[in-house]
């Protein structure tokens, strides 16, 4: 069965810093998805990782994946109060029939 | 853009009473989900359509049944509501399936309370 595991679950940073999120899944996947909410809000697709060493950059963000490792990452850089929200990480495994699989999210608190 | 689109935004039930939720892309994708979302557990996958006239179960199908007539159309029904079915429900379509390119939009939501 596939799971994914994000860490840290919440995260309250200052701008200015860097930091990063960590998705975990548990069998072998080549598609992962990144996903942002604001609060109350709809889903928004930020990054498609389709193979092993895929780096997608965006503003202030950055994703990644290692298939062999089955990890991806969400870097912020130099973090502003904008990019406050709840991010997802979104799986498909083989066999998983066309489901995604989804992380319980990171919900992060930047402040001025 | 209209995208997707979900009717109704918000809706209280009574327990036992039933309601259709309805979602509606212009994209002309093939693909539609339902989901639910609950305080720190993700999306889970209720019902999906590869197509016009097709339906599968997800994670979660139990209590809840769909229909796909058009389309552009994916109605989500709860047939006697249960308060462990308060929720909020997104509605996603993507061309073809949630694989290379092709990521999930999402509608805005329905909150769902079950008294």
């Amino acid at each position: 069965e596939l799971k994914v595991e994000q860490n840290p679950l919440f995260l309250s940073m200052q701008e200015g810093k860097n930091y990063t999120i960590y998705c975990n899944y548990s069998t072998t996947s080549d598609r992962l998805y990144w996903y942002r909410q604001d609060p109350g809000k709809s889903l928004e697709s930020l990054f498609v990782l389709l193979s092993n060493g895929a780096v997608k950059q965006e503003g202030r963000l950055m994703a990644s994946l290692d298939t062999k490792a089955r990890l991806s990452t969400l870097h912020i850089t130099a973090a502003v109060h904008d990019l406050s929200a709840t991010y997802f990480c979104a799986v498909v495994g083989p066999d998983s029939n066309y489901q995604l699989i989804w992380g319980a999210g990171t919900k992060l608190i930047i402040k001025p | 853009n209209a995208g997707v689109t979900q009717t109704p935004k918000f809706r209280v039930l009574k327990t036992g009473q039933s309601m259709t939720l309805l979602c509606a892309q212009d994209m002309n994708h093939e693909y539609m989900y339902w989901y639910r979302q609950d305080p720190g557990m993700g999306l889970r996958l209720i019902h999906y359509s590869v197509g016009e006239g097709t339906t599968a179960k997800g994670e979660v199908p139990d209590g809840y049944n769909v229909s796909r007539l058009k389309k552009q159309n994916f109605l989500l029904g709860l047939e006697s509501a249960a308060p462990s079915q308060t929720s909020v429900y997104f509605c996603a379509s993507s061309y073809q399936r949630q694989q290379m390119n092709t990521e999930a939009f999402f509608g805005q939501g329905t909150r769902l309370t079950v008294v």
